[in-house]
């Protein structure tokens, strides 16, 4: 069964300082990965995805994530974060080979950007 | 905007019931998803329809159902209601099944009483 977790609930940043949002993924076979943001009262916003190719993936609003197999990870990193980056971020995980098209979802990170 | 809409935003439903819920994909979009997102959870797959048939489907019982339609619309229905229904419902629409590609309406708040 493939999974996903988000060590951290809630990350908090100060504005313009690096973040780091952490995914880690177990899946069978090769991982498609892909990070999505949520504004409150809103649905999920995509921002990048890894299906193969670089291990470095630029996604929206200058959001990057790096892929790592051998730590089966996939974190979300931006350089300068912005109060508007403040929202709730979800990792997701699919397989993939075969028929199977069902995603799975973390639980979400809470991301605070401190003026 | 994404624009794959649903209807309707909010929604107060009594335990026992049954409630449908629409999504419009966006235009030229073949596939659609659902999925529930509880209180402090993330999405949770329902089930994704390619080309009006049901294409994967995650672990919910059979009274959560959908269709889609000839223009890729969809519904979900969910029969004999339960108060752990309660969640944001959310619609996603892809221009193929391999849903690598996904973009989300703004969904539905179901609240069951």
């Amino acid at each position: 069964a493939q999974s996903v977790a988000q060590p951290e609930d809630q990350v908090n940043v100060a504005e313009g300082n690096p973040l780091t949002v952490k995914c880690t993924y177990s899946v069978s076979g090769n991982p498609y990965l892909f990070w999505y943001v949520q504004y409150p009262n809103r649905g999920l916003q995509f921002l990048l995805k890894y299906i193969t190719g670089d291990n470095l993936v630029k996604g929206s609003y200058g959001f990057e994530a790096e892929f790592n197999k051998s730590q089966t990870s996939f974190h979300l990193k931006k350089p300068s974060a912005l109060v508007s980056d403040s929202a709730l971020y979800f990792c997701a995980v699919r397989g993939a080979s075969g028929g199977s098209y069902i995603p799975t979802f973390g639980r979400g990170t809470s991301l605070i950007v401190h003026p | 905007e994404t624009g794959v809409t649903q209807s309707p935003t909010h929604l107060i439903k009594t335990r026992g019931q049954q409630v449908t819920l629409r999504c419009s994909s966006q235009s030229g979009h073949n596939t659609v998803s659902w999925y529930q997102q509880a209180l402090g959870q993330g999405p949770q797959f329902i089930f994704q329809y390619y080309r009006e048939e049901e294409n994967g489907r995650g672990n919910f019982p059979p009274r959560f159902s959908g269709l889609q339609f000839p223009n890729y619309s969809s519904e979900l229905n969910v029969n004999a209601l339960e108060l752990d229904d309660s969640a944001l419902y959310l619609c996603a629409s892809s221009p193929d099944r391999s849903n690598t590609e996904a973009f989300f309406g703004q969904g539905t708040r179901l609240t069951v009483v």
